[in-house]
């Protein structure tokens, strides 16, 4: 029971490339997450899952765009990276929507040129 | 929105009891409060959630006053294994607005 995986761990990108983060869970959660933490300002909603198919945007969804595949993948793709961009990405799922107990990837560690 | 807001760190020692407070004036009717607990190079990891009153599990208690507009972490005797960044969560009542605060780094010594 691996809880939930990101790939990749670590990621270094050009100002105007596209890259997708990869998250997947194996406890059949039905809530799904993708935040961002930034030094100094905890964590920000990027987008929310409730359910295969269906898809909500957080506090911070500009320039990110997210697909769930099936229950267990929940990808998150930038387009066209910005320096703004440079974070440390998570994925989380939870068996019900907020504010069940949310379980956390490792995070990808994001630097862009 | 609820903006929520706590210290930025706090030194203890070990054995000790250690709280950590949070502020969420504008707290939803039907918001939670949830604290999580990060170590380096890791995601948060779930501690205690509450809705009002005290909240008490194995590892600490959640205190939240009658109004709800904070919230108070208390984790007993505490040791060098709980040095980590401490979040508190207020949303997730009617939808899934989550509002996080800017952490908590508790720094426990010998």
């Amino acid at each position: 029971n691996a809880g939930v995986t990101q790939t990749p761990k670590f990621q270094v990108l050009k100002t105007g490339q596209s890259m997708t983060l990869q998250c997947a869970q194996d406890m059949n959660h039905n809530s799904m997450y993708w935040y961002r933490q930034d030094p100094g300002m905890g964590l920000r909603l990027i987008y929310y899952s409730a359910s295969e198919g269906t898809t909500d945007k957080g506090e911070v969804p500009n320039g990110y765009n997210v697909s769930r595949l099936n229950k267990r993948e929940f990808s998150l793709r930038l387009e066209s990276a910005a320096p703004s961009q440079t974070s440390v990405y998570f994925c989380a799922s939870s068996q019900k929507a907020p504010p069940d107990t949310q379980y956390f990837g490792p995070g990808t560690r994001l630097t862009v040129l | 929105l609820a903006k929520t807001t706590q210290p930025i760190s706090m030194d203890s020692y070990e054995g000790q009891e250690v709280n950590i407070t949070c502020s969420h004036n504008n707290i939803a009717t039907n918001d939670y409060i949830t604290w999580y607990q990060q170590f380096p190079s890791q995601g948060p990891r779930f501690i205690i959630q509450g809705y009002k009153t005290k909240v008490t599990n194995e590892v600490a208690s959640l205190f939240i006053p009658a109004d709800r507009k904070s919230s108070t972490l208390s984790l007993p005797r505490v040791s060098l294994s709980d040095t980590a960044v401490y979040y508190c969560l207020v949303g997730g009542g009617s939808n899934y607005q989550l509002i996080w605060g800017a952490g908590t780094k508790l720094i426990i010594k010998p």
